[in-house]
């Protein structure tokens, strides 16, 4: 079956401008999280959703970051003028419910910050 | 909080040799605890995770862990190194009191092999 897909694959922009990162999940997992990678702070968690829950916002780095799941599905990870510390790959994963379910990885977006 | 660590940010084998990956970790609840491979610009993949079942986890590709709570570790081994076994390797911990909640990664492990 399908995977986690993102979209795009890679992104280059100018610092200052905004940008929109897409996660499709998995059909029918109810969690979804995203993380960001980086080279000097390796992986890091964002955001996580569960179902209609609030999200747990607690990763995300400042306010110019946000995210949103419409409909229980498909994710939008927005930064707000980017900076290029902001730089990094960003990976979407989802799980059939959380806990110790596995979530599974899409192949993220790589982010370029000029 | 819970945190990992992963001793040695590189590991070199000989084909054939054993593998041997270590992952620390530290947390004030029992963990599920996670090993994922990444190939270059690739996602991460699930090797194994252990949940409180057999300290003993076997997962894909040969690949087994062991989780040892007197030591905190959950050091993941392979008893011969293939050369498509070159990646790199991150050990996560999740809090299993919590239902949903992130994982914590290590910084990682790159695995090199040499023919």
């Amino acid at each position: 079956g399908a995977g986690v897909s993102q979209s795009p694959s890679n992104k280059v922009t100018e610092k200052g401008k905004d940008v929109e990162l897409r996660c499709d999940p998995i059909s029918g997992h109810t969690a979804l999280y995203w993380y960001r990678q980086s080279l000097g702070q390796g992986l890091e968690f964002l955001i996580y959703f569960q179902g209609n829950s609030a999200p747990d916002k607690s990763g995300l780095p400042s306010d110019r970051f946000s995210a949103e799941r419409t409909g229980g599905s498909v994710s939008t990870l927005t930064i707000q003028r980017t900076q290029q510390e902001d730089s990094a790959v960003y990976l979407c994963a989802s799980s059939l419910q959380g806990g110790s379910e596995t979530q599974y990885f899409g192949p993220g977006t790589r982010l370029l910050v000029l | 909080a819970q945190s990992v660590t992963q001793l040695g940010s590189h590991v070199s084998v000989s084909e054939g040799a054993l593998v041997l990956l270590r992952c620390n970790y530290s947390s004030s609840v029992p963990p599920y605890l996670f090993w994922y491979v990444q190939y270059p610009n690739q996602g991460l993949q699930l090797l194994l995770k252990y949940t409180s079942a057999a300290t003993l986890v076997k997962g894909i590709n040969g690949f087994e862990a062991e989780f040892k709570k007197s030591e905190t570790s959950f050091h993941l081994t392979k008893p011969s190194a293939h050369m498509s076994d070159a990646a790199e390797y991150f050990c996560a911990v999740s809090d299993r009191g919590q239902a949903g909640t992130a994982l914590i990664f290590g910084k990682g492990t790159t695995l090199s092999v040499s023919s």
